[in-house]
């Protein structure tokens, strides 16, 4: 079974640009995850998915932060403007069902952003 | 509001030796604990979980982990470390519907 997909693995801009993150969750699976984590510390959440429809974006900068997933497969993250703060490992996880807390989420191996 | 502590940033061992990676954890109800393991340049590898009953938990590549109500507490352990055990761990809490919450992660370290 291959697992979440993600890209690119690597992506280096200078602030005030825009960047894009893809992710490609294990085939089926309905529940989609985006965590951001900063260098030394665990992830946080910022988005999820049931489908296409959104679960939680409470923690979602959403002056700069947006992401979709039309189709309820594929998803992208976005970030516009970019601040150096941003600069982070940007991890996207799924998992087979509704997103119970029980469930084991999988994740990729995420995009490494660095904002100049 | 549910919070994760992982009390150690890092731990060394000798390889063969027995390791501990140690998390406690504050919910207001039932606690559905995770542990994962992260590889430089790699995504999170779900290790185990405790969702309920026995209270030790087997998982992958010779991992356990004990699930203690009283103490709050879900250690991570291994018999006989490996020198391939060396990586971050990360322990996460998640309670009804709430986000999984992680810890800031505790570097090992296995000398050969």
């Amino acid at each position: 079974e291959a697992g979440v997909a993600q890209s690119p693995r690597y992506k280096i801009i200078e602030k005030r640009q825009s960047v894009a993150f893809w992710c490609n969750p294990i085939s089926g699976h309905a529940t989609l995850y985006w965590y951001q984590q900063i260098l030394g510390q665990g992830p946080k959440l910022l988005i999820q998915f049931q489908n296409n429809g959104v679960v939680d974006d409470s923690q979602l900068p959403k002056d700069r932060f947006s992401a979709e997933r039309l189709k309820g497969v594929d998803s992208t993250l976005k970030i516009q403007p970019a601040k150096l703060e941003d600069s982070a490992v940007y991890l996207c996880a799924s998992n087979p069902t509704s997103g119970r807390p029980q469930e084991t989420q999988y994740f990729g191996p995420g995009t490494r952003l660095l904002v100049l | 509001a549910q919070s994760v502590a992982q009390p150690e940033d890092q731990v060394n061992v000798a390889e063969g030796n027995p390791l501990t990676v140690k998390c406690t954890y504050s919910v207001s109800g039932n606690p559905y604990l995770f542990w994962y393991v992260q590889y430089p340049n790699r995504g999170l590898q779900f290790l185990l979980k405790y969702i309920t009953g026995d209270n030790l938990v087997k998982g992958s590549y010779g991992f356990e982990a004990e699930f203690n109500k009283s103490q709050t507490s879900f250690h991570l352990k291994k018999p006989s470390a490996l020198v391939s055990d060396s990586a971050l761990y990360f322990c996460a809490v998640r309670e009804r519907d709430y986000k999984l919450s992680f810890g800031a992660g505790t570097t090992v370290t296995v000398r050969a």
